[in-house]
């Protein structure tokens, strides 16, 4: 079974300052990972995707995030916050053997200050 | 590729009455996903198809709701008889299977609201 935990259902940070989205994963078979990006009334855009090759994978808009498969984590990191970098974010995971069944977590807010 | 799409973009309707949903994948793309987002049970898969055949609907909440993919092209979720309970946001994706898991595109999702 696979279930994946994001571990902070809001973060706010300040225009300019890095922000860290915290996922941790559960999984029986080597799994896949993915973030996606909400922004309000839209829908869900891939910012990135690990699927067994490189360990630190970048995604779009200067996103990146490193799977850590002692620590079963997936955190996604950004150096310096942008004000359209404001929208919800979920981690996802997909096992091999799920006919590419997607498990969502419950999503992390993010608000940006000036 | 005009990615997924789905229509409408929003619904209102009454109690009671049948609501259908439409989604149109990515062409050349084999599996296809409903989900519902709430702001209480957050995304919830429903259903999805792979090749056009039903693999594993048991997130459909009840007999009310049933989805359909009659070619590789298109797919319905029809929810009949509608209640104020199914307001949420209906998302489609689809992907390419064997295509390093990763391929899933989203529609911009359907807002219903049941009054």
């Amino acid at each position: 079974a696979q279930s994946v935990t994001q571990l902070d259902s809001h973060v706010s940070v300040s225009e300019g300052t890095p922000v860290l989205l915290r996922c941790n994963y559960s999984s029986s078979y080597s799994p896949s990972l993915f973030w996606y990006v909400q922004h309000p009334n839209k829908g869900l855009q891939l910012l990135l995707k690990y699927t067994s090759a490189a360990t630190l994978v970048k995604g779009i808009n200067g996103f990146e995030a490193e799977f850590k498969k002692s620590e079963t984590s997936f955190h996604l990191t950004k150096p310096s916050a942008h004000m359209s970098d404001a929208a919800e974010y979920f981690c996802v995971v997909s096992e091999a053997d799920s006919w590419g069944k997607l498990q969502f977590g419950a999503g992390t807010q993010v608000v940006v200050t000036p | 590729d005009a990615g997924v799409i789905q229509s409408p973009r929003h619904e209102v309707t009454e109690m009671g009455q049948e609501v259908t949903l439409r989604c149109k994948p990515i062409s050349g793309h084999n599996s296809l996903f409903w989900y519902r987002q709430t702001m209480m049970r957050g995304l919830e898969l429903l259903i999805y198809f792979n090749n056009n055949v039903p693999i594993d609907d048991s997130g459909m909440p009840e007999d009310r709701f049933s989805a359909k993919m009659p070619n590789a092209s298109f797919s319905t979720l029809k929810i009949q008889p509608s209640e104020p309970r199914d307001s949420a946001v209906y998302f489609c994706a689809s992907s390419l299977m064997g295509q390093g898991m990763g391929g899933y595109t989203f529609g911009s999702g359907t807002r219903l609201t049941v009054v």
